[in-house]
């Protein structure tokens, strides 16, 4: 079967540095993505990657391998509004998105 | 950006009732629409895939004859709950795809729905 796992809940510090992992194994592979989900929201867009490496943008840096079926987003410099939940993604072979259950992420000042 | 916009945002109803959320995609053509249903603190599950002018896909477990979808142009796709009961109040979010091709999805603001 197909599966998307990230931990459940995070807590981290404002102003400091946080990794949400995401581990996968699909039928196929055409991306992954990550998504910004504040409670009672829709999820936002924050990054995609399908080749192996480090893609950044901003605070925010998502990373890839596609050997190990793995993926991160790194978050910097966080702040309060960074809390939320983070949703993992991948697309498979038939281009239909495999949804993680998403990382809750609380910030304490 | 792409915009899509989702409304109603919250909509109360009484059980037995139908409810029509409306999905648009504003500044492009959105080919293929999913619909996704949110319970508290629960990823997103996926109800169905709609491609314009076509039936939708519906995903195994939800009921087509009561989640009734229409796609009937490039920019809006409809989801009615039909006979809605207090079991079917949740999170509904819509998402509007370009094409088949890896293109991140641009979602709606979503609707909440209770019913009573």
């Amino acid at each position: 079967g197909q599966n998307i796992d990230q931990p459940t809940e995070m807590t981290a510090t404002e102003g400091a540095i946080v990794q949400i992992n995401c581990t996968y194994q699909t039928s196929g592979f055409n991306g992954l993505f990550w998504y910004q989900q504040h409670a009672g929201e829709a999820p936002t867009f924050l990054s995609y990657n399908v080749l192996d490496g480090l893609e950044e943008k901003g605070r925010f840096s998502s990373f890839l391998s596609r050997s190990k079926g793995y993926s991160y987003l790194l978050l910097k410099e966080l702040q309060m509004k960074d809390s939320a939940s983070y949703l993992c993604a991948v697309m498979d072979s038939n281009y239909q998105l495999i949804w993680g259950a998403g990382t809750k992420l609380i910030i304490k000042p | 950006g792409a915009v899509v916009s989702q409304h109603p945002s919250r909509v109360i109803c009484k059980s037995g009732t139908s409810v029509k959320i409306e999905c648009r995609s504003l500044d492009f053509q959105a080919t293929t629409m999913f619909w996704y249903r949110q319970f508290p603190k629960k990823s997103l599950m996926l109800m169905a895939t709609s491609n314009e002018g076509s039936k939708a896909t519906y995903e195994q477990g939800v009921e087509k004859d009561k989640f009734l979808i229409n796609h009937a142009s490039l920019t809006l796709s409809t989801l009615t709950v039909t006979s809605a009961h207090p079991e079917d109040s949740s999170f509904y979010i819509c998402s509007a795809t370009q094409g088949l091709d890896i293109s991140p999805l641009h979602f709606g603001n979503g609707t909440r729905l209770t019913v009573t």
